[in-house]
């Protein structure tokens, strides 16, 4: 069975420190993998997706990048942290290519300090 | 862009009654419409998938409808429990790979 793991689970960091959170999957090849931000009180915002090794797009402008080094891992990174990316950083999964369910990681609460 | 609208932003009932979840979104060239839960503190947890060619999906206790053509989802809830309390959020799949949520609707079932 396919599963999805994100950590760390939670994280306080100050301003101007970097990032990088890391998702994995396992079970599965070539998945469709996808970064959100749940900001306090707003709903989930994509902020990017892969759908391949090295292939990343971006939904929003902003001070966070992210990487796919292999093919089930997924990388939320920063160079320097600011108060506004605070938040709950959650990963998802699909199957490539096909029109089924997404799963989700049980999410990592970014605090910047 | 989608734009994915949940209603009402919170509900509390009663134990015991039926309910109904509404989503509604912008543009009906989609996919297919998913439902999660979520609870505080917690990622999200797939409860039913709703292809664009289907007009419900039922899963225990829960029921969701799609009219794809008014772009309306409704899941509805049958005969609440506490343990159902959680947030409830629909993600719109467009002809992508994005997903889009609204977001959610906070139900709490009081004893």
């Amino acid at each position: 069975s396919q599963t999805i793991h994100q950590w760390p689970a939670t994280l306080v960091q100050p301003v101007g420190s970097p990032l990088s959170l890391e998702c994995t999957v396992e079970g599965t090849s070539n998945p469709n993998l996808y970064w959100y931000r749940q900001a306090a009180g707003r709903g989930l915002q994509l902020l990017f997706y892969s759908v391949g090794i090295g292939q990343i797009s971006s939904e929003v402008p902003q001070n966070l990048s992210a990487s796919r080094p292999q093919d089930r891992q997924f990388i939320l990174s920063s160079k320097k942290l600011l108060l506004s990316d605070s938040g709950f950083y959650l990963c998802a999964w699909k199957v490539w290519g096909t029109n089924t369910e997404a799963f989700f990681g049980q999410g990592t609460r970014l605090t910047v300090v | 862009k989608q734009e994915v609208t949940q209603i009402p932003a919170a509900l509390s009932v009663p134990e015991g009654e039926n309910l109904v979840l509404n989503c509604s979104f912008t543009d009906s060239a989609i996919y297919n419409l998913q439902w999660f839960r979520q609870d505080p503190g917690k990622g999200l947890t797939s409860l039913l998938l709703i292809q664009s060619s289907q007009r419900e999906q039922t899963s225990g206790r829960l029921n969701a409808s799609l009219d794809k053509s008014s772009g309306r989802s409704t899941l509805y809830i049958a005969a609440s429990q506490p343990g159902d309390s959680a947030t409830y959020l629909c993600a719109v799949r467009p002809t992508g790979n994005q997903f889009y949520f609204g977001t959610g609707t906070s139900l709490t079932v009081i004893p």
